[in-house]
């Protein structure tokens, strides 16, 4: 069965780095696109950030461009987070999610991990 | 960015009401529009997708419809299971968006 499995999220000081793991298993990892979706304590979900299967396209979300960093090992079966620069406003549990498709962008997400805190906190 | 409003922003009714979530898009998304149910402490999961198909293991009562810029998710005959926080997402063009959610509780 499908599997996304997070890892490496903590508390950290503003101004520094983290980087997010997503182990994935039970599917063809190298052949879908991947998202990261973030959620603020108490608040709703929001899009991070998107690569394609192939990990040759990217995109951001405006809040984080410039400081994340979204990549991929299909070798590894692993999704990365990169996250610079880290201000209190990024303080959320952070979802791998698995787009349904190759075309990252225009699939829904059909698969999500189980998310990982990042508190970024003095 | 194509902005998502979902309407209303919580609700309550009782296991077995008909309840109807509405979702609208600042732009025509044409079907790019997909529903996702979340419990407290856990991951979304994708319920429908492209507007009105149900996603594989989900009950058959959960439904959606709409296109351009007008949707719905319907639920028609609550269960205990159901009550949850529900987000409608646009995958028309990037970035992609979620609503704010709806809460959906007992009443």
């Amino acid at each position: 069965q499908v599997q996304l499995v997070e890892s490496g999220g903590g508390v950290v000081q503003p101004g520094r780095s983290l980087r997010l793991s997503c182990g994935a298993s039970g599917f063809i990892f190298s052949s879908y696109g991947m998202h990261w979706v973030r959620q603020a304590p108490g608040k709703g979900l929001e899009w991070v950030a998107v690569i394609w299967f192939d990990g040759i396209n990217k995109f951001y979300a405006d809040s984080v461009k410039g400081r994340f960093t979204i990549s991929r090992d299909n070798s590894n079966n692993t999704l990365y987070l990169q996250m610079n620069s880290l201000r209190a406003e990024d303080t959320a549990v952070y979802f791998c999610a698995r787009a349904d498709g190759k075309g990252a962008v225009t699939r829904p997400l059909d698969y999500w991990g189980q998310g990982t805190p990042v508190t970024v906190s003095s | 960015d194509i902005q998502m409003t979902q309407s209303p922003s919580s609700l309550s009714a009782s296991v077995g009401d008909r309840v109807t979530i509405t979702c609208r898009a600042s732009q025509s998304i044409s079907t790019y529009l997909h529903w996702y149910q979340q419990k407290p402490g856990k991951a979304p999961k994708l319920l429908i997708y492209a507007a009105s198909n149900l996603q594989t293991g989900i009950p058959s009562r959960f439904g959606g419809s709409g296109t351009g810029t007008d949707f719905t998710l319907t639920i028609s005959s609550l269960q205990p299971e159901d009550f949850a926080t529900y987000y409608c997402q646009q995958s028309y063009n990037t970035p992609p968006t979620f609503g704010q959610g709806t809460k959906l509780e007992i009443k």
